[in-house]
């Protein structure tokens, strides 16, 4: 079975508006970390948010904020207030407590923000 | 600000050369890895080193793959025989021990013919 399933290979949003998505994930263990990624054109990999499987809250940097849903397993990304410099590939990432070096990555999500 | 870098930033080589690809991270850092994504496709986790040794490695992390710190500030990966399906881009990262982070270097573009 996949460990992350990110099922939006393309989404669209208008510049200003808000966009989710999506990120489910599969684990036994019950210590693990949920990560968020973003790619641009120019290819570097960039840190957005983090998750961690015992937080209380959900993560929030600015305008990204994970929507943590444990029971469903879902780890969605949520831009607010989109910008033209969001568009990008967003990868999710999860490592579990048991193999704590070791990262799984999604598909990844191919964002277009629309002016 | 401090900051991973990768050398070469692309290489060709012919299928069945050895190729070394090397990744200076982030000074503080103590822990390191490297990832590859073939163009389009996702990102794939190799191997995680630690303390002078391999922590984690994928399914991907065969024999022809290895991984050194032979200096302790230089982080190589080598490819001991090249096939066409090596051909990908390869990400060196870094983390400081207590933090989430990963720092990712700008890639290596490895291209096998």
């Amino acid at each position: 079975a996949q460990k992350i399933t990110q099922t939006q290979p393309g989404m669209f949003v208008q510049e200003k508006e808000a966009v989710t998505l999506d990120c489910t994930y599969d684990t036994s263990d019950p210590s693990y970390g949920l990560f968020w990624y973003k790619q641009p054109s120019s290819g570097e990999m960039i840190f957005l948010i983090y998750q961690g499987s015992y937080d209380q809250q959900n993560a929030t940097e600015g305008r990204y904020s994970l929507n943590f849903q444990k029971a469903r397993k879902s780890a969605n990304l949520v831009i607010s207030a989109s910008q033209l410099g969001d568009s990008a590939m967003y990868f999710c990432a999860m490592r579990e407590e048991e193999n704590f070096n070791k990262f799984y990555f999604g598909s990844g999500t191919k964002l277009n923000v629309k002016p | 600000e401090p900051e991973v870098t990768q050398t070469p930033s692309h290489q060709v080589t012919q299928m069945g050369q050895e190729v070394i690809l090397r990744c200076v991270p982030i000074s503080n850092h103590l822990y390191f890895y490297w990832y590859r994504q073939i163009l389009g496709q996702k990102v794939e986790f190799l191997v995680s080193f630690y303390n002078n040794e391999i922590s984690e490695k994928s399914e991907i992390f065969d024999d022809q793959f290895s991984v050194e710190r032979p200096d302790g500030s230089n982080f190589t990966l080598k490819i001991r025989s090249t096939k066409l399906e090596d051909s990908a881009m390869y990400f060196c990262a870094s983390r400081k021990a207590g933090v989430n982070e990963q720092f990712f270097g700008p890639g290596t573009r490895l291209t096998v013919l």
